[in-house]
C-alpha cells in the first residue's frame, strides 16, 4: 500500500534561518507531488506541485523553493526564513483525479 | 482561476443533530471534492463529485452538486463525536486540469456529547 511521510514534524526557526521539510512517498511511482501551507487567516494554500523528476510549479511567489531529486521525494526549502513562513506544511500525493493523500504534516514556528 | 467559499466558518452542534456545510464556486465546477481534517493533522478525501445533481454518501455524509454545478453542501445527519474536525471543499484550479487543487478557508465543526 501506499505511504506519504513528512519530517520534522515541529520545528521552531529564528528569521533568517534555512529550511528543509522533506517528503517522501512509498508504494506508487512517478507521483503528482504538492506542497500546501496552511496558516491562521488564509486557509490552505497550495505552494508547489510536481508531475516528476525536476519538475516544479510554483504556484504563489514567496520566499520558498521546492525541487524533487528523485521520483518520490520532494523538499521544500528556503534560504531565510521570514515570519510569514510559519505555518502547517502539508505534502500531499494524487492517487486519482481529485483524491489527495495527505503527510501528516510539518508545523513551523519562525521567532 | 477557481474560488472556494464555505459557511458557516464554524458549527457547534449537539450530538445526534444534523447539519449542513455549504461550499460556493466563482466558477463552474467540473470536479468538487470534500476533505475532511482533524486539528493538526492531514487532509483525508471523502468524496469527489462531477456531474450536475450528483449525490454521493460516505457513511452519516452526504454530499450534493447543485445542477448548475457552482454549488455543493455536505449534510452530516445524526452527528457523532467523530465528525468533528475541519471539513474543506476543493476543486480543480484551472477548471479542467484536475492536476491542481485548491480548497475552500474550511469550516470548523464542534460536537457536544
Amino acid at each position: 500500500s501506499q505511504t506519504i511521510h513528512q519530517w520534522p514534524a515541529t520545528l521552531v526557526q529564528p528569521v533568517g534561518s534555512p529550511l528543509s521539510l522533506e517528503c517522501t512517498v512509498e508504494g506508487t511511482s512517478n507521483p503528482n507531488l504538492y506542497w500546501y501551507r496552511q496558516a491562521a487567516g488564509r486557509g490552505l494554500q497550495l505552494l508547489f506541485y510536481s508531475v516528476g523528476i525536476g519538475q516544479i510549479s510554483s504556484e504563489v511567489p514567496q520566499n520558498l523553493s521546492a525541487s524533487r531529486p528523485q521520483d518520490r521525494q520532494f523538499i521544500l526549502s528556503s534560504k531565510k526564513l521570514l515570519l510569514s513562513d510559519s505555518g502547517f506544511y502539508l505534502c500531499a500525493w494524487m492517487g486519482g483525479p481529485g483524491e489527495l493523500f495527505f503527510g501528516e504534516g510539518s508545523r513551523l514556528t519562525v521567532l | 482561476s477557481q474560488e472556494l467559499e464555505q459557511s458557516p466558518q464554524s458549527l457547534i452542534v449537539q450530538e445526534g443533530k444534523n447539519l449542513t456545510i455549504n461550499c460556493t464556486s466563482s466558477k463552474t465546477l467540473y470536479g468538487l471534492y470534500w476533505y475532511k481534517q482533524k486539528y493538526g493533522e492531514g487532509l483525508i478525501f471523502l468524496m469527489m463529485l462531477q456531474k450536475g445533481g450528483e449525490e454521493k454518501s460516505h457513511e452519516k455524509i452526504t454530499a450534493k452538486l447543485d445542477e448548475k454545478k457552482q454549488q455543493s453542501s455536505l449534510h452530516i445527519t445524526a452527528s457523532q463525536p467523530s465528525h468533528a474536525g475541519i471539513y474543506l471543499c476543493g476543486a480543480d484550479k484551472g477548471g479542467t486540469s484536475y492536476d491542481k487543487v485548491i480548497f475552500g478557508p474550511g469550516t470548523s465543526l464542534s460536537v457536544i456529547p
